[in-house]
């Protein structure tokens, strides 16, 4: 069955740098997804995106997180200058076209920021 | 907006035991909803949905959820748990939008140990 992969799975960064998750999703996908998951608490909406745009922004994904297809298969999340408080599991999401295709997701990133 | 409740933070259960982790929603349109689980150091895997028609619902593993609408309720349950089972259980909803690229709303998660 095909998967969305992601690499790395642990990611440690000092606070201040630039990161970038990538994801890989399925291949007949066309709607992409990051969410991301604080150690304890519940699994948060960051962002959507479709035909090269974002489709939905929570208020978590402020100027520091972008997102981008930069070719055919990956999709990246950005966080320009890291946080302490951006520690977290990131999963990346698909789903195919149409209404409520479900979201498969990855295993996740670990990112760990020092 | 919308939110989900699960009620039980940790369900323990002894083997071969029947189970039922609780889950409540509230919106204020239709919704559909989900289960997914994530067994330990692995991302988060599609039990079954509800989008509509029946509201019993049979997911993978054995599991099944009954949709409630006057009660708003989407409980997840199991005749019959195994080790195997020990995961965290997310229960979730969409909003139903025209747009395809629609959120998932998580509950906290209910972590459920089964007892050999």
């Amino acid at each position: 069955e095909p998967e969305v992969t992601q690499t790395p799975s642990h990611q440690v960064t000092q606070m201040g740098q630039e990161v970038i998750l990538r994801c890989v999703p399925i291949s007949n996908h066309l709607y992409f997804y990051w969410y991301r998951q604080i150690l304890g608490q519940k699994v948060e909406f960051l962002v959507s995106f479709y035909n090269n745009e974002i489709s939905e922004k929570s208020e978590i994904f402020d100027d520091q997180f972008s997102v981008e297809r930069p070719d055919g298969s990956n999709f990246t999340l950005k966080i320009r200058s890291t946080k302490l408080e951006d520690s977290a599991m990131y999963f990346c999401a698909s789903s195919a076209t149409g209404r409520n295709q479900p979201q498969h997701f990855g295993d996740g990133t670990r990112l760990s920021i020092l | 907006a919308q939110s989900v409740t699960q009620l039980d933070s940790q369900v323990p259960v002894f083997e071969e035991a029947p189970v039922e982790l609780r889950c409540n929603y509230s919106s204020s349109v239709s919704v559909y909803l989900f289960w997914y689980v994530q067994y330990p150091n692995q991302g988060l895997q599609l039990l079954l949905k509800y989008l509509s028609g029946s509201t019993l619902v049979k997911g993978i593993n054995g599991f099944e959820a009954e949709f409630n609408k006057s009660q708003t309720s989407f409980h997840l349950r199991k005749p019959s748990v195994h080790i195997s089972d020990t995961a965290e259980y997310f229960c979730a909803v969409t909003v139903d939008l025209y747009s395809s690229a629609s959120k998932i709303i998580f509950g906290s998660g209910t972590r459920l140990s089964i007892r050999p």
